[in-house]
């Protein structure tokens, strides 16, 4: 275990649904990540918070909404994806912003329907 | 823009083989990281190695970095079934923080 955790694991969705997917990092770090990772294309960073504060939104369509309510807690709320959205999606985490070892979660795999 | 690029894209060895990863960048870099993957799971740091450093060992790992010919290396030797997995290189961005992860080598062990 990395002390990075996200749920759920597994999520379907319809293209009109709103969910929430969650990542919480027991380690203490000042620095959460969201990546996407897709089929045969290398992992695309969505999201960087460092300090609760969004320091990177890499041109994410903005039916990805991330939320940083505290330094251990990150979610990204889905509204009005489509089918191509659907990936794994991981969070990740380092003890500040920079070019500093990232320690990620299982991922979640999306599914868009 | 993609930085970092592995090569070969997949590798079949037999148990007790060593296996060679390589990965090519385009700029300058701070550090050099190697992360593993297994199917359908989260990376797992392996090891970083700094723009100053040549080789760094960590058990059966081995890395290499040549700034000049801007390339890294991850020797894995005597690899096990349980080395079975994809394999990225990532550097640093052109905005602090962001590391930039190639497409990976897709290793596979037979037993």
């Amino acid at each position: 275990e990395t002390g990075v955790t996200q749920t759920p694991r597994h999520l379907v969705m319809g293209m009109t649904n709103k969910k929430s997917l969650k990542c919480e990092q027991h380690l203490g770090h000042n620095a959460m990540y969201w990546y996407k990772q897709s089929a045969k294309k290398p992992l695309e960073l969505m999201f960087v918070y460092s300090l609760e504060e969004r320091v990177e939104n890499n041109s994410v369509p903005s039916r990805f909404s991330p939320e940083c309510p505290n330094s251990s807690h990150l979610f990204l709320h889905l509204h009005t994806l489509q089918p191509e959205d659907s990936a794994l999606y991981l969070c990740a985490s380092s003890q500040n912003r920079g070019w500093e070892t990232q320690y990620f979660g299982p991922g979640t795999r999306l599914l868009v329907l | 823009s993609q930085q970092g690029e592995e090569d070969p894209q997949a590798l079949s060895i037999q148990e007790g083989e060593n296996a060679t990863m390589n990965c090519s960048y385009k700029t300058s870099i701070n550090n050099l990281q190697w992360y593993r993957q297994n199917s359908g799971r989260g990376l797992v740091h392996l090891i970083l190695i700094r723009s100053n450093e040549r080789e760094k060992h960590s058990g059966r790992l081995r890395v290499t970095l040549d700034t000049s010919k801007k390339s890294s290396s991850l020797l894995i030797t005597a690899s096990r079934a349980a080395d079975t997995a994809s394999y990225f290189c990532a550097t640093a961005g052109s905005i602090e923080g962001n590391l930039i992860f190639g497409k990976g080598t897709k290793l596979s062990v037979k037993p």
